[in-house]
C-alpha cells in the first residue's frame, strides 16, 4: 500500500501476556518510529530506527518493551508481561530519514487493551 | 528537556468563523515546530512545519502558523473554518536538529465545528 500499515488494528489481551505489534513503513523510508498515545494525551516517543539499528530507544518505558527491524523495513514492537497501564494506541511512523527531514507519515495505529 | 503546551483542550467554532489554536513550547535551542491533525479513524497528518526562515508558515488545507520566538509560541490559524476541519490538533517540537523527526507532542486541542 501507499501508506504506513499497522497490524493488528485492535488487540485485546490479558495481563501478563506477550504481545507483538507490526509496522510496515512506506517503501523507501529508511527511518521508522514508534510512538504511544494514551487516552487524552499526545503521542509519546518510544524508539527510532535508522535502517536496521535502533538509533534512539530512550523512550521505551522499561525492559518489557523491545522493538526490532531486522531487514530495515518491517518493524515489530514486542511487549512482554503486559500490564493494564500498557493499554494505549501504539503508532508507527516512517520518514525518508536524514537530517531535517521533518515529516513523519503515521499509520492508523494499533489499539492495545490489557484486561 | 523540551515540552509543548496546548492550553485549550477543547474549542468550538462556527463554520465560516476564524480559528486560532495556541501552542507554547519550551526548548533551549532553535526549535523545529510542527502541527499535526488527527481525524477519527485516520493517522496523524502533517499540516505544516517550521525549521527556519520566514516566521509565517503556510500549510495544507488553508492553515497557517506563526513562530514568535519572544513569546515561545507557534499558534495555528485558519481564516474560515469548514465542518471537515473538526478533528484533534497536535503541536510538536523536534528535539535535535539532526533528528527533527523525534517529536515531543502537546496534549492536543479538540476542535468542534458547529453548522
Amino acid at each position: 500500500g501507499a501508506g504506513v500499515s499497522q497490524t493488528p488494528s485492535n488487540k485485546v489481551t490479558e495481563k501478563g501476556k506477550y504481545v507483538e505489534l507490526r509496522c510496515d513503513p512506506i517503501s523507501g523510508h529508511t527511518a521508522l518510529y514508534w510512538y504511544r498515545q494514551s487516552l487524552g494525551q499526545g503521542p509519546e516517543f518510544l524508539i527510532y530506527f535508522q535502517g536496521t539499528g535502533a538509533a534512539d530507544d530512550s523512550g521505551l518505558p522499561n525492559d518489557r518493551f523491545f522493538a526490532v527491524r531486522p531487514e530495515g523495513s518491517v518493524s515489530t514492537l514486542k511487549i512482554q508481561r503486559t500490564e493494564r497501564g500498557d493499554s494505549a494506541v501504539y503508532l508507527c511512523a516512517s520518514s525518508l530519514g536524514g537530517t531535517q527531514s521533518g515529516e513523519l507519515f503515521f499509520g492508523e495505529g494499533s489499539r492495545l487493551t490489557v484486561l | 528537556a523540551q515540552s509543548v503546551t496546548q492550553p485549550d483542550i477543547h474549542i468550538t467554532v462556527s463554520e465560516g468563523a476564524s480559528l486560532e489554536l495556541r501552542c507554547n513550547y519550551s526548548y533551549g535551542a532553535t526549535p523545529y515546530l510542527f502541527w499535526y491533525v488527527q481525524s477519527p479513524g485516520q493517522g496523524l497528518q502533517l499540516l505544516l512545519k517550521y525549521f527556519s526562515g520566514d516566521t509565517l508558515v503556510q500549510g495544507i488545507k488553508g492553515f497557517e502558523a506563526e513562530f514568535k520566538r519572544s513569546q515561545s509560541s507557534f499558534n495555528l490559524r485558519k481564516p474560515s473554518v469548514h465542518w471537515s476541519d473538526a478533528a484533534e490538533y497536535f503541536c510538536a517540537v523536534g528535539e535535535i536538529p539532526g533528528t527533527a523527526s523525534k517529536l515531543t507532542f502537546g496534549t492536543g486541542t479538540r476542535l468542534q465545528v458547529t453548522l
